[in-house]
């Protein structure tokens, strides 16, 4: 079956240093990937998408990889805050009509002042 | 950006009541709506999947008697949890996606129902 895998464990840094998470998959070739944050009792936020023909996405302070050979995709936060302390969520679409978007397990960042 | 409204952020109910959650898309057509429930530290597991005009669509184990969909208008879908039990109790998200801004989704901000 399709499956979505990111870190369960709790990612914990420093305030200033570069946040990585993993999102693998299996089972499945994906459209694309989209990375949402949630914060404690709230729904989630849309932060990137990346499709499969790029290999990298940019937005200010986030980045984005996608490596279909790997079945991988990179989510990085440089020159992280406080602020940034969230869950953050990888989800992937076919791309098709037929869209059932499928959530990872999220994985928490607790970035320390 | 979109937005999306949801109804009730809390509720608390006696055992055997219906619950009613509203979702409602402020500034776009909602054409597909999709209702998660979410336990804590836990991923998000869809529920349903609803276009407008059409009976929703349910995923394996949720049982569609319990959890009644409506998706009657292009910016409004309802939730109702019947008949609630202490089981249900759980956070339960919507999201609203419109075809025409592509594959991103906007959620609710969620209702976290406890069923005494």
């Amino acid at each position: 079956s399709q499956k979505i895998e990111q870190n369960s464990e709790a990612l914990n840094i420093q305030e200033g240093k570069t946040a990585t998470l993993t999102c693998n998959y299996t089972n499945y070739s994906p459209a694309y990937l989209q990375w949402y944050r949630q914060d404690p009792g709230r729904g989630p936020v849309f932060l990137l998408l990346i499709r499969e023909n790029e290999k990298e996405k940019r937005k200010e302070r986030l980045k984005v990889t996608f490596d279909t050979t790997l079945k991988q995709s990179l989510f990085h936060i440089t020159a992280s805050q406080p602020a940034d302390s969230a869950t953050y969520l990888c989800v992937f679409g076919n791309g098709g009509g037929s869209y059932i978007p499928t959530f990872g397990r999220g994985t928490s960042l607790i970035v320390h002042p | 950006g979109a937005v999306v409204s949801q109804h009730p952020s809390r509720v608390i109910c006696k055992s055997g009541t219906s619950v009613k959650i509203e979702c409602r898309s402020l500034d776009f057509q909602a054409t597909t709506m999709f209702w998660y429930r979410q336990f804590p530290k836990q991923s998000l597991m869809l529920m349903a999947t609803s276009n407008e005009g059409s009976k929703a669509t349910y995923e394996q184990g949720v049982e569609k008697d319990k959890f009644l969909i409506n998706h009657a208008s292009l910016t409004l879908s309802t939730l109702t949890v019947t008949s609630a039990h202490p089981e249900d109790s759980s956070f339960y998200i919507c999201s609203a996606k419109n075809r025409d801004r592509g594959e991103k989704l906007f959620f609710g901000s969620g209702t976290q129902l406890s069923v005494l």
